[in-house]
């Protein structure tokens, strides 16, 4: 059973400030890596899809880097807003014959003006 | 656009009265999947079409069924809902399911599922 961990669970930070948090994944049989976003009453959103170890991918604020060899992921929120406030979901792919996305529980971000 | 939509947004039901969830998509891909969140949880797979080639998983209740008639739906049958089945249920598609794959799966925005 391919184990997904997200931490921390939560977060509060004040508009402006800089975040990460942090999704780790078994390091043997690692395949891809996907980051979602799910705000409120919306569907998840995929952020990334990650596969070489060292891959680091960027999308306006946002940002995540991969580390295949010790088994982590971060993302990364750059003077974070409002509007950013959301669910951020992790997924691990084990690749082989298992086609399976296991996702992690998420990290809830709340961003107060 | 929405381009994977599932009906309704909320849904309530009786213990054991039978319950189906719709999702349907626009975007011609081959692979729909359900999943079950539940509060505080992981999204779990329950299982997946790869075009008409169901696939499910190995811990998901024989309550749940799917059908997918068509390329574009895809529903979800709760036979006997239990007050444990109480979710977020999600429906999700890619192109493919290839292992070479690293395409993202897209969302729908869910059915929020309430057993009385």
């Amino acid at each position: 059973i391919l184990n997904v961990e997200q931490s921390p669970q939560s977060l509060h930070v004040q508009e402006g400030d800089s975040t990460n948090f942090t999704c780790s994944f078994p390091s043997s049989n690692f395949y891809a890596l996907h980051w979602y976003r799910w705000e409120t009453a919306k569907s998840p959103e995929a952020l990334f899809v990650m596969t070489l170890n060292g891959d680091e991918k960027k999308k306006g604020r946002i940002s995540a880097t991969l580390n295949t060899k010790e088994g982590y992921s971060y993302l990364y929120i750059k003077g974070s807003q409002p509007e950013d406030s959301a669910t951020y979901l992790c997924a691990c792919h084990s690749g082989g014959s298992n086609y399976k996305l296991t996702f992690g529980k998420g990290t809830l971000l709340t961003v107060n003006p | 656009d929405a381009m994977v939509i599932q009906n309704p947004r909320y849904q309530v039901t009786q213990f054991g009265k039978p319950v189906t969830l719709s999702c349907s998509q626009t975007l011609n891909h081959n692979v729909m999947y359900w999943y079950q969140q539940k509060s505080s949880q992981a999204p779990k797979l329950l299982f997946h079409y790869y075009d008409k080639d169901f696939n499910n998983e190995a811990d998901t209740p024989d309550n749940f069924q799917s059908r997918r008639p068509n390329t574009s739906f895809c529903f979800l049958d709760i036979r006997s809902p239990g007050l444990g089945d109480a979710a977020m249920y999600l429906c999700a598609t890619s192109r493919d399911r290839t292992v070479g794959s690293n395409q993202p799966q897209h969302f729908g925005d869910g059915t929020r599922l309430s057993i009385l």
